[in-house]
């Protein structure tokens, strides 16, 4: 079991909608973590959270707005996005913001816009 | 600018045969680095860590290498078997983990 939890799995939805993806983690770690996969691409880091403060936010266009709650639950909601935006987004967490941690993925949800 | 660069074509490989993987990278002074699996479908599963000070970092049938002057890190699997079959990615930087595309491995029987 991954430790890191993401609902959806798979999302369809039209370029007028409004959806949220969500990340649970149970592995009591202070930093989350949303990517985006495209294929043939690298992983984009899009937003980092420590301790719930957003850190990190990479030039993501604003149809994209991400909320941490609290330690355990990320959101990323979405709203008028593109067909380029279709992509697998993927949460990860670790026990601190820092490039010496090992990041705990989850199995990401596969976003379709049509 | 930064640059992460692995095989870009997918390596494949006899079952038994050490499989071996390769990162390179440009304009970073990374710390550490890191190597993840992905299976289709699935997130990244970390492997191991290496220090910028660390040659060289086993781990079971795994071994990682660092070279800060060649700016290159290898991934070896000895003993390959089919269900090491998977994408593997590296993952570097000082502050924030940047992934290269990743290289796709097939062992087969």
């Amino acid at each position: 079991e991954t430790g890191v939890t993401q609902t959806p799995r798979h999302l369809v939805m039209g370029m007028t909608n409004k959806k949220s993806l969500k990340c649970e983690q149970h592995l009591g770690h202070n930093a989350m973590y949303w990517y985006k996969q495209s294929a043939k691409k690298p992983l984009e880091l899009m937003f980092v959270y420590s301790l719930e403060e957003r850190v990190e936010n990479n030039s993501v266009p604003s149809r994209f707005s991400p909320e941490c709650p609290n330690s355990s639950h990320l959101f990323l909601h979405l709203h008028t996005l593109q067909p380029e935006d279709s992509a697998l987004y993927l949460c990860a967490s670790s026990q601190d913001r820092g490039d010496d941690q090992p990041q705990h993925f989850g199995d990401g949800t596969r976003l379709s816009i049509l | 600018s930064q640059k992460i660069e692995q095989n870009s074509e997918a390596l494949n490989i006899q079952e038994g045969k050490t499989a071996t993987l390769t990162c390179n990278y440009t304009n970073y002074s990374p710390a550490y680095l890191q190597w993840y699996r992905q299976d289709p479908g699935r997130g990244p599963v970390f492997l191991l860590l290496i220090r910028e000070n660390e040659k060289e970092k086993r781990k079971e049938r795994l071994k990682v290498t660092f070279d800060t002057t060649l700016k290159q890190s290898l991934f070896h699997i000895t003993a390959s078997q089919p269900a090491d079959s998977a994408t593997y990615l590296c993952a570097l930087d000082r502050y924030a983990l940047n992934f290269g595309k990743g290289t796709s491995l097939l062992v087969t029987p």
